[in-house]
């Protein structure tokens, strides 16, 4: 397993503002992904952040909207960029250990006003 | 691309019942994982299941495969109110380790 911490835990933001939210794991993992999940909602994954290359993301997310940071193995950043209410969620990331399997963060809770 | 279908989405027992969430692929998976979630948590790996027919428990917690590898399912023995929260399938996505995500079923047990 691994530990794996997240900041801010929460944030209330106002509309057009950026949050960088961000990821500290205490073992060095080789992928980590970022999630969005809504209240009641499955998760939905934005990226996979890539050490040392740009980020992976999926149908429906940009690199303009969500820029990601992979310094190192064990840390990561998600900015959420020019927000708007629709960008009020849980974001979380997650690390990927053995067989495929994930860990995640406490998560991020977002509100954009 | 590949889904995971997972049903009910709300099951609502009283403690003492059993409860069952399942989840089915159109195509065989390589293996199925389960998380669980509390309410204003994060998922929780609970376990991998890789082998056809596999049957694996964890306390009152029972996990299967199926035998074409295309289902699977989680049932829980006499619910305890300490069991509420979201129960998450989850399968490879391929080679790139990502992984597909079902619905969820969230779980709601009356003391």
């Amino acid at each position: 397993s691994a530990v794996i911490s997240q900041k801010p835990s929460r944030d209330i933001c106002q509309r057009g503002t950026s949050l960088t939210i961000q990821c500290q794991v205490d073992s060095q993992v080789t992928m980590m992904f970022w999630y969005r999940q809504q209240p009641g909602q499955s998760l939905t994954l934005i990226a996979t952040a890539n050490q040392g290359s740009e980020a992976t993301y999926e149908s429906g997310f940009v690199i303009d909207k969500f820029p990601i940071s992979r310094p190192n193995l064990t840390f990561s950043t998600l900015t959420v960029s020019n927000m708007s209410p629709e960008d009020s969620s849980i974001y979380l990331c997650s690390v990927g250990l053995v067989a495929d399997t994930q860990y995640f963060g406490p998560g991020t809770r977002l509100t954009v006003l | 691309g590949q889904q995971v279908m997972q049903i009910p989405q709300y099951q609502h027992v009283q403690e003492g019942e059993d409860f069952t969430t399942y989840c089915n692929s159109s195509t065989t998976l390589s293996n199925i994982q389960w998380y669980k979630q509390r309410p204003g948590g994060h998922p929780v790996f609970l376990i991998q299941l890789v082998k056809s027919g596999e049957v694996k428990k964890q306390k009152r917690l029972t996990f299967q495969f199926g035998e074409a590898k295309k289902n699977s399912s989680l049932h829980i023995t006499a619910t305890q109110t300490t069991d509420v929260g979201t129960y998450f399938c989850a399968v490879n996505a391929g080679n790139n380790r990502k992984l597909i995500w079902g619905l969820g079923t969230s779980l709601a047990v009356n003391p």
